[in-house]
């Protein structure tokens, strides 16, 4: 079946260094893509989109990346800060008809170590 | 509100019992969402409504869960007769637009307890 999904389930770094989070997904017709963060006991939290017609999209010391030929993308975070640990998950949008709704993949823990 | 809200955060429900869960989301947004996660998992889609029209229940696991957003507004997930494995967190979230292709804004989620 189709499918979003992250390669590690858990990814530690050191305070200040750069973190790179990567996603694979398999519905080769989706076309938006969205990072979100997730603290303990809260919501999950928009990071940064992308759409197909694009290969990268840069925020706040947050860059992503899409590569639409091995269908997988990255979210790379500059500079990684204490406040960046939680769960971070990827999430396509998959359209049918009208309406859309965002598939998840599980999840990757971020540990930053200080 | 500045941000979707939910009610109550924390539930315990006795197995059997029935249960609503409530969804504010930001004004003006036509797009509503519903979500499940369980421990140790990302979300996963229940149902959604444009409006007040419910357009994809798909997600739902049974006919024991019900939603209704009857004025396009506030939006109630109902489960009835609850079960051990309906325990979950609960996300709402919505959108500006309808279609589900802009970015929406989650809620801090209710978390359901059946024992």
């Amino acid at each position: 079946g189709e499918s979003v999904g992250l390669h590690l389930p858990t990814l530690s770094v050191q305070e200040g260094d750069n973190s790179i989070i990567n996603c694979a997904y398999s519905n080769s017709a989706s076309d938006y893509f969205i990072w979100y963060k997730q603290e303990s006991g809260k919501g999950p939290q928009f990071i940064i989109d992308i759409r197909s017609n694009m290969d990268k999209r840069q925020g706040q010391r947050v860059t992503v990346l899409l590569n639409k030929t091995v269908k997988h993308l990255s979210l790379q975070i500059a500079a990684t800060q204490p406040g960046d640990s939680a769960v971070y998950f990827c999430a396509e949008n998959r359209f049918s008809g009208n309406t859309g709704k965002l598939i998840f993949g599980q999840g990757t823990t971020l540990q930053v170590k200080p | 509100g500045a941000g979707v809200s939910q009610s109550p955060r924390y539930k315990v429900a006795k197995r059997g019992q029935d249960v609503a869960l409530r969804c504010d989301p930001i004004s003006g947004h036509v797009s509503l969402f519903w979500y499940q996660q369980a421990l140790g998992q990302g979300p996963e889609f229940l149902t959604y409504f444009q409006n007040e029209a419910q357009l994809d229940k798909s997600g739902l696991p049974s006919d024991r869960f019900f939603a209704e957003r009857p004025e396009g507004s506030v939006s109630t997930l109902k489960i009835q007769r609850t079960q051990q494995e309906d325990s979950a967190v609960y996300l709402c979230a919505s959108s500006l637009a309808g279609g589900g292709d802009t970015e929406a804004f989650f809620g801090q989620g209710t978390r359901l307890t059946v024992v």
